[in-house]
């Protein structure tokens, strides 16, 4: 497709439980973003992936958040034994090269709620 | 460190209005800024940008001046549409941690 894809769009999931959620960047799009936007808040960096560099884990707000990537494709975001305050939308973007002048694309986002 | 600062909302205007709304900065050297805009239901997209001092960005009707001296980049819009009920996120580049930093986003809305 021509924009960012983001899967699943909505997920409610019971306390404790796993997630998985995908984002399949703008092809040729080397620069890859996660990011959490709780209710009411600004957007709130977790991680960035550049290429084949080890990623940016600077954000993630603790050991149950982690990310992978394959390659310049798609990008999983696993949040093990979910609790409430990981409520939000994750938002997923990606640019051409990393520059910080490079306009981000923004897929949908996921909107994620704890039971 | 680096930050944004945008005015609360809500915004609410009647079609046609003018639109002013705030974003101050504070950030070392001269970040490049951007304000983004989500739609209801829909991500971020990039509205408007200005990489240096006096730089101008435009778009859609929507300005924003890079104002060095006030360390502001307000977005304004002669005329509001409903359209453009959305939530604006004023946003820096900034160089000391090499990420955007956004605003906590200003939701417009305009009723005709």
């Amino acid at each position: 497709g021509a924009g960012v894809s983001q899967s699943p769009s909505n997920k409610v999931t019971e306390k404790g439980k796993d997630v998985e959620l995908r984002c399949d960047p703008i092809s040729g799009h080397t620069a890859l973003y996660w990011y959490r936007q709780r209710l009411g808040q600004g957007l709130e960096f977790l991680i960035y992936f550049q290429g084949n560099s080890a990623p940016d884990k600077s954000g993630l707000p603790s050991d149950r958040f982690s990310a992978e990537r394959t390659g310049e494709s798609v990008s999983t975001l696993t949040i093990q034994r979910t609790q409430q305050e990981d409520s939000a939308v994750y938002l997923c973007a990606s640019s051409l090269d990393g520059g910080l002048n490079q306009p981000q694309h923004f897929g949908d986002g996921t909107r994620l709620s704890i039971l | 460190g680096d930050s944004v600062t945008q005015m609360e909302g809500p915004v609410t205007l009647s079609e046609e209005a003018f639109l002013t709304i705030n974003c101050t900065y504070t950030a070392t050297g001269y970040p490049s800024l951007f304000w983004y805009v989500q739609y209801p239901g829909e991500g971020l997209q990039l509205l408007l940008k200005a990489t240096k001092a006096d730089d101008k960005g435009s778009n859609k009707g929507f300005e924003a001046t890079y104002r060095k001296e006030t360390t502001s980049f307000h977005l304004e819009k002669g005329s509001v549409q409903v359209s453009d009920s959305a939530v604006y996120f004023c946003a820096l580049a900034s160089y000391n941690t090499d990420k955007l930093i956004f605003g906590t986003g200003t939701r417009l809305q305009v009723f005709p």
